[in-house]
């Protein structure tokens, strides 16, 4: 079975600043999909970044970037340029790309990320 | 607008009562998914659906029912069986189990609170 752990419960980072979120997983498999999902106040899922794991560069969308580590199976979200409005829970999640698989998401405990004026 | 919408948002329930969740999405979407939400539990899956008429149990389905009789729909009902329903829950579809490059839409969620 998969894991997702994500150790660090609260975060907090000055607006403008740069933060990391840590998120490390265990699998077996080879191919897989890697995930981070933002849910601020109103506990709506929004998902903020997809990795491929069979794609070496790490993905990007704006202000928000990961640092993908296949063989050390570690998987950060950079947010940078933090603003108010990033402030939330984010978790980290993994879904099987196997044929056949359901396609359940495995989610780590979240960290909750506050962004101070 | 396409969309899932759960209903209601908050939802108390006395002990020993069943309560049945609502989840609807005009997305026509194939798969459908309950989640459960706890502080600081992550997400777990209690039940998924791949087309109508069929669902598998998830990581956590002890307590719990669904059906599908509607590609829409996914109802998910707690039963007096589930010893601990307080949660948050959450709704969620995908355009095909099979397509692996398509992701989840959530919906906004239910709270459950026991009384």
């Amino acid at each position: 079975a998969q894991t997702v752990t994500q150790s660090q419960p609260e975060m907090s980072v000055q607006e403008a600043e740069t933060v990391t979120l840590s998120c490390t997983y265990d699998t077996s498999e080879s191919d897989y999909y890697l995930f981070w999902y933002k849910q601020p106040p109103s506990r709506q899922m929004i998902l903020v970044i997809r990795q491929e794991a069979y794609k070496q560069q790490n993905a990007t969308e704006n202000r928000f970037s990961v640092n993908f580590q296949k063989a050390a199976k570690s998987f950060s979200l950079k947010i940078s340029d933090s603003q108010l409005g990033d402030a939330a829970m984010y978790f980290c999640a993994y879904r099987s790309a196997r044929a056949g698989a359901n396609s359940k998401l495995t989610f780590g405990k979240g960290i909750t990320l506050s962004v101070r004026p | 607008d396409g969309g899932i919408t759960q209903s209601p948002k908050y939802l108390f329930r006395k002990e020993g009562q069943n309560v049945t969740l609502s989840c609807e999405q005009n997305l026509n979407h194939d798969a459908m998914y309950w989640y459960r939400q706890d502080p600081g539990q992550g997400l777990r899956l209690i039940y998924y659906s791949q087309i109508v008429n069929d669902f598998q149990k998830g990581d956590i389905a002890e307590g719990y029912s669904v059906s599908r009789e509607k590609k829409e729909s996914f109802p998910l009902t707690v039963t007096s069986a589930q010893k601990n329903p307080t949660a948050f829950y959450l709704c969620a579809s995908k355009p095909h189990l099979g397509q692996t490059n398509t992701e989840a839409f959530f919906g906004q969620g239910t709270r459950l609170t026991v009384v």
